[in-house]
């Protein structure tokens, strides 16, 4: 069975450090990977995809893939207490169609 | 953009009664959608896929003839629940995919309490 395995936290930093979130993931041909932001009572939201190995920035985020180990992960630099969240790992299956494979999500929790 | 828009945001109902969400797809056509029900504190539990035109698929576990799927269109999957109890009381999220895209794009969830 395909998994996505992620630490559920919570992970706790304090405001303006570096709050590094990681995933692993089971199916060695996956080849797409997502990162998606929940805020409590609300819906999953996107905020990072990433295909190709190595790092893909965008503002403070930064996720980082390595196929051979097969391990995601996000980096949020400067982090504020409104990126209090559970973030969410997730993988797409190489079926077209079908259901992103998500991890339980790790909840972070950014004090000032 | 991708916006879904999943309507209503909350609903509570009577015990026995049914319940119908809709989802919609606002600037594509949603080949996929997707429903997931999540408990508080929980991880969210895919519940079916559904697709245009054809019957949805259900995950094992869950009640087809309870969670009415209907994708009656690209842009359009409609979720009932039927003969509701309050077990049933959670937040359900629907997410639909382009065509040939993998993200999910996810609408903004109802909250369901059934008394």
């Amino acid at each position: 069975q395909k998994e996505v395995e992620q630490n559920s936290g919570p992970l706790s930093v304090p405001e303006g450090a570096i709050a590094s979130l990681n995933c692993t993931y089971s199916d060695r041909g996956s080849q797409s990977f997502f990162w998606y932001r929940q805020y409590s009572g609300k819906s999953p939201e996107l905020i990072m995809s990433i295909y190709s190995n190595g790092d893909k920035e965008d503002g403070r985020f930064t996720a980082q893939l390595n196929k051979a180990s097969q391990y995601v992960s996000l980096l949020i630099r400067d982090s504020q207490p409104s990126d209090s969240a559970t973030y969410l790992c997730a993988v797409a299956p190489n079926q077209a169609g079908t259901a992103l494979i998500f991890g339980k999500g790790t909840t972070l929790s950014v004090s000032s | 953009g991708a916006v879904v828009s999943q309507h209503p945001s909350r609903v509570i109902c009577k015990s026995g009664t049914s319940v119908k969400i809709e989802c919609r797809s606002l600037d594509f056509q949603a080949t996929t959608m997707f429903w997931y029900r999540q408990f508080p504190k929980q991880s969210l539990m895919l519940m079916a896929t559904s697709n245009e035109g054809s019957k949805a698929t259900y995950e094992q576990g869950v009640e087809k003839d309870k969670f009415l799927i209907n994708h009656a269109s690209l842009t359009l999957s409609t979720l009932t629940v039927t003969s509701a109890h309050p077990e049933d009381s959670s937040f359900y999220i629907c997410s639909a995919q382009k065509q040939g895209v993998e993200e999910a794009f996810f609408g903004q969830g109802t909250r369901l309490t059934v008394v």
